[in-house]
């Protein structure tokens, strides 16, 4: 069946660590997406990529970083630099043509705190 | 730009009462609308969706309309179950270019038995 796999579902983080959260999908999706969820709260987007080595930064992208070698897989780094890496993050995928009506679909995520 | 304003929550209902959430939209055009659900701990998963105006969504006993006079995508059941205890997120996506889809901050409903 196809779908969006994001690993690990539980991670934890040192403070002054970076870690790589995992997302792949064998959707053959074009478009891949990174957000962040905060407990009782919205979506907010981290980073974006709409082909293979091409991405742009969303609403929050400091203290973030990403890669899109391959187009099954668009891993997020959270450095460092990012001071409330506490939260759930979310990947989608979609077609990303323009009269793609399905929306997106999702992982299951991932859930990171800082001990 | 484009925004959804949805139903602050939270929406705490007994089991078999009538739902109703609100969605309304601002965007060029005509977006296609969605309603996703996300369950505790889990991502969001696509619960209907409508592509133009005066099309009906529905699955799983939920149903939305899209009223494009009224720029409004209201999520409706006629009798909510414990399961139905989860996060709504009202959504849009123009339907040009590559845009992205448009979330609203999600309402928050729990059935009580």
């Amino acid at each position: 069946d196809g779908g969006i796999t994001q690993s690990p579902k539980y991670l934890f983080r040192k403070e002054g660590q970076n870690v790589t959260l995992s997302c792949e999908q064998n959707l053959n999706h074009d478009a891949m997406y990174w957000y962040r969820q905060d407990p009782g709260q919205g979506l907010r987007l981290i980073y974006y990529s709409q082909i293979v080595n091409d991405f742009q930064k969303g609403d929050i992208a400091e203290g973030y970083s990403v890669s899109r070698e391959k187009k099954e897989s668009f891993p997020l780094t959270v450095t460092s630099a990012q001071k409330n890496p506490t939260a759930f993050y979310l990947c989608a995928s979609s077609s990303g043509t323009a009269h793609d009506n399905y929306g997106y679909t999702f992982g299951s995520g991932t859930r990171l705190t800082v001990v | 730009g484009n925004s959804v304003t949805q139903m602050e929550g939270p929406v705490t209902l007994s089991e078999e009462a009538f739902l109703t959430i609100n969605c309304t939209y601002t965007a060029t055009g005509y977006p296609s609308l969605f309603w996703y659900v996300q369950y505790p701990g889990e991502g969001l998963q696509l619960l209907l969706k409508a592509t133009k105006a005066d099309d009906k969504g529905s699955n799983k006993g939920f149903e939305a309309t899209y009223r494009k006079e009224t720029t409004s995508f209201h999520l409706e059941k006629g009798s909510v179950q414990v399961s139905d205890s989860a996060v709504y997120f009202c959504a849009l996506k123009p339907n040009f270019g590559n845009e992205k889809l448009t979330f609203g901050t999600g309402t928050r409903l729990t059935i009580i038995p």
